[in-house]
C-alpha cells in the first residue's frame, strides 16, 4: 500500500530535550516536505526537499533541521524544542516537486511543556 | 510567504444541496492551485487542481473555479453527502512547483 509514515503520532517532552520525528514513503517520491498545522493558520511549510541530499527552508524553518540522506525518509528533527513548537506536525511526499498531489501522513501531535 | 485565505471558517450544507467553499489568494505567480480535504484525525488528501492559466476544471462531483482578476478560487461539491463533511484547504504551488501556500481551511458539516 502507497503510503507517508510518521512516527511517533503522539509525543509529549520537555523543553530542550531533543527529538526526531521520522517520516518514511515508499511511493519513491522525489519531493518530500514538513509542515506545523496550527488552529487557524492553516498548514505552513517547514522544510522541503527535492531530492537527495537537496533540502531547503520552508517558510517557519526556525528551530528545525531535516536531512535527506535516503530517498524514502526525510526525519524532521528540534535541536531543543520550545513550547511554541506544540503543534501537529505532517510530513508529504510528492512525485516531484511541480507534482501537486501531495500524500501526506497521519500527523505527529507534538506537546513541549 | 504569500499568503492564501478563506472567506467562510464554516459552511453547513443540506445533504443533496451543492456546497461552494472559497478561497482569496495573493501570489499572482503562482503555477497551481489545490484543493485538500482533512477528515478528522487524518492527514490532508488531495482533491483536484488547477493550473493557473485556466479557469475552470472539473472532477468528480466537484468544480474548481479560477479568476485571477479578483484572485478568487472556489469548489463546488455537486450532491454534497455525509462523506464530505471535512476541513477544506486551499493552496497555492509556485517557485516552479517547491514552495506550497495553505490557507487557513473552511469546515463543512453536512447536515441530514
Amino acid at each position: 500500500e502507497a503510503q507517508v509514515t510518521q512516527n511517533p503520532r503522539y509525543l509529549i517532552t520537555v523543553t530542550g530535550k531533543k527529538l526526531t520525528v521520522t517520516c518514511s514513503q515508499n511511493m519513491n517520491h522525489e519531493y518530500m516536505s514538513w509542515y506545523r498545522q496550527d488552529p487557524g493558520l492553516g498548514l505552513r511549510q517547514i522544510y522541503y526537499s527535492m531530492n537527495v541530499e537537496v533540502t531547503d527552508k520552508g517558510d517557519v524553518p526556525e528551530g528545525y533541521k531535516v536531512s535527506r540522506k535516503e530517498k524514502r525518509n526525510f526525519p524532521l528533527i528540534l535541536e531543543s524544542p520550545s513550547p511554541n513548537q506544540t503543534s501537529l506536525y505532517f510530513c508529504a511526499s510528492s512525485l516531484t516537486r511541480g507534482n501537486t498531489e501531495a500524500f501526506f501522513g497521519q500527523g505527529t501531535r507534538l506537546t513541549v511543556v | 510567504g504569500e499568503s492564501v485565505g478563506l472567506h467562510l471558517p464554516t459552511l453547513s450544507v443540506q445533504e443533496g444541496d451543492n456546497s461552494i467553499i472559497n478561497c482569496a489568494y495573493s501570489n499572482s505567480a503562482s503555477d497551481y492551485f489545490i484543493w485538500y480535504k482533512q477528515e478528522s484525525g487524518k492527514g490532508p488528501q488531495f482533491i483536484i487542481d488547477i493550473r493557473s492559466n485556466m479557469d475552470k476544471r472539473q472532477g468528480q462531483r466537484v468544480t474548481v473555479l479560477l479568476n485571477k482578476t479578483v484572485k478568487h478560487l472556489s469548489l463546488q461539491i455537486a450532491a454534497t453527502q455525509p462523506g464530505d463533511s471535512a476541513v477544506y484547504f486551499c493552496a497555492e504551488n509556485y517557485n516552479y512547483g517547491q514552495n506550497f501556500v495553505f490557507g487557513p481551511g473552511t469546515r463543512l458539516s453536512v447536515l441530514p
